[in-house]
């Protein structure tokens, strides 16, 4: 298995634009997360899903930030409108199942909102 | 919300020597697991210790888990420059199957 791919890697774009982060999971993981990473508040987890059904949004930061699992193999985190405080790396990870498992990060998206 | 938080926030090291960093979390867990970030990479893990085990080695790590005082300890034993990176401690709750980072540790070999 190539691991978790994530696309794109550098996206940069402008205030109120839509954003779109992408994310296919390892086969057979029935976990995805979406953390963001950022200097000041570290790695925080937005969302979770289990099966394709999200479990867990409340890290959600605002109602612009929205994420769907339509399948088991692939995942979207968007963001409308986006702001330059949405500036950060954005991490999707999978695991196989809870209770105790690792969780297998992607590369990450190094988004840049101007 | 943060569960973990990792102590030191920076550490530098000469090469050879030792690299202890610890974790603190609030709440009751299942496991706690440490994972390591290179600059500009995905986090990769290292260890995982489960809530009825006190310690646990892997090659040249060695963790420990205090389920009492709430708090981890990873030690890096004769560091070497391949070890410079952030050092990330994770827990799952017993109430849900989130996995929390903590802030994590900078660790710098020197050569």
């Amino acid at each position: 298995d190539a691991g978790v791919i994530q696309s794109p890697r550098h996206e940069v774009t402008e205030m109120g634009q839509e954003v779109t982060l992408r994310c296919k999971p390892i086969s057979g993981h029935d976990y995805l997360f979406w953390y963001r990473q950022t200097m000041m508040r570290g790695l925080e987890l937005l969302i979770y899903f289990n099966n394709n059904v999200p479990i867990d949004d409340s890290g959600m930061p605002e109602d612009r930030f929205s994420a769907k699992m339509p399948n088991a193999s692939f995942s979207t985190l968007k963001i409308q409108p986006s702001e330059p405080r949405d500036s950060a790396v954005y991490f999707c990870a999978s695991s196989p199942w809870a209770g105790g498992t690792e969780a297998f990060f992607g590369q990450g998206t190094r988004l840049t909102v101007v | 919300s943060q569960q973990g938080e990792e102590d030191p926030q920076a550490l530098s090291i000469q090469e050879g020597e030792n690299a202890t960093m610890n974790c603190s979390y609030k709440t009751s867990i299942n496991n706690l697991q440490w994972y390591r970030q290179n600059s500009g990479r995905g986090l990769v893990h290292l260890i995982l210790i489960r809530s009825n085990e006190r310690e646990k080695h892997s090659g040249r790590l060695r963790v420990t888990l205090d389920t009492s005082k709430k708090s981890s300890s990873l030690l890096i034993t004769a560091s070497r420059a391949a070890d410079t990176a952030s050092y990330f401690c994770a827990t799952d709750a017993r109430r849900d199957d989130k996995i929390i980072f903590g802030k994590g540790t900078r660790l710098h070999i020197l050569p």
